[in-house]
């Protein structure tokens, strides 16, 4: 049982480079969400998936787009990457059902840096 | 809208010293409430989570949290700190009110770095 896994680990892009980053989780979880971490600034949502098939803007949607390829993965595609982009990723999962909601759980991110 | 605020960006203890995290919330109804732990180069691990049962909740490691309404606050505690409990520590909330589509989602504070001295 690997949790939530996340490639690649690290990635250097250029201005303008397009990369899609992927996320997979076996724990058979409905949920599925990806953030970003910048120091000082917590973790802030970029996108999630409240289910298959469903995608919804979080808190900082601008220049990321995601796909739910099934209910396993969920990837983070950046089309033309800017330097503000440089951050830490992470991509995280859980169980939600009605009003009921389960925590959430993490994968071991992926550092990009753009030039 | 829901927010989680964490006092002090940084804390600093003794090995063997009281730690005491502390996090406070708004929310339009009590929420589920949850620490999560990172430590250098890794993701997030879950160390506790509060979801409306018993107000003291017990995590892993030896920490523990306490929800007291009257005072929106949940804050995080162990007895006796440990070499190995140096970490960034996050606290999240998730709002029960929200539409199913979106419910599950956090609201994560800002983290509190934790560093341990011999």
């Amino acid at each position: 049982n690997a949790g939530v896994t996340q490639t690649p680990k690290f990635q250097v892009l250029k201005t303008g480079q397009s990369m899609t980053l992927q996320c997979a989780q076996d724990m058979n979880h409905n949920s599925m969400y990806w953030y970003r971490q910048d120091p000082g600034m917590g973790l802030r949502l970029i996108y999630y998936s409240a289910s298959e098939g469903t995608t919804d803007k979080g808190e900082v949607p601008n220049g990321y787009n995601v796909s739910r390829l099934n209910k396993r993965e969920f990837s983070l595609r950046l089309e033309s990457a800017a330097p503000s982009q440089t951050s830490v990723y992470f991509c995280a999962s859980s169980e939600t059902s009605g009003t009921k909601g389960g925590p959430q759980y993490f994968g071991p991110g992926t550092r990009l840096l753009v030039l | 809208a829901q927010s989680v605020t964490q006092l002090g960006s940084h804390v600093s203890v003794s090995e063997g010293a009281l730690v005491l995290l502390r996090c406070n919330y708004s929310s339009s109804v009590p929420p589920y409430l949850f620490w999560y732990v990172q430590y250098p180069n890794q993701g997030l691990q879950l160390l506790l989570k509060y979801t409306s049962a018993a107000t003291l909740v017990k995590g892993i490691n030896g920490f523990e949290a306490e929800f007291k309404k009257s005072e929106t606050s949940f804050h995080l505690t162990k007895p006796s700190a440990h070499m190995s409990d140096a970490a960034e520590y996050f606290c999240a909330v998730s709002d029960r009110s929200q539409r199913c589509t979106s419910y599950g989602k956090l609201t994560f504070g800002q983290g509190t770095i934790l560093t341990v001295h011999p």
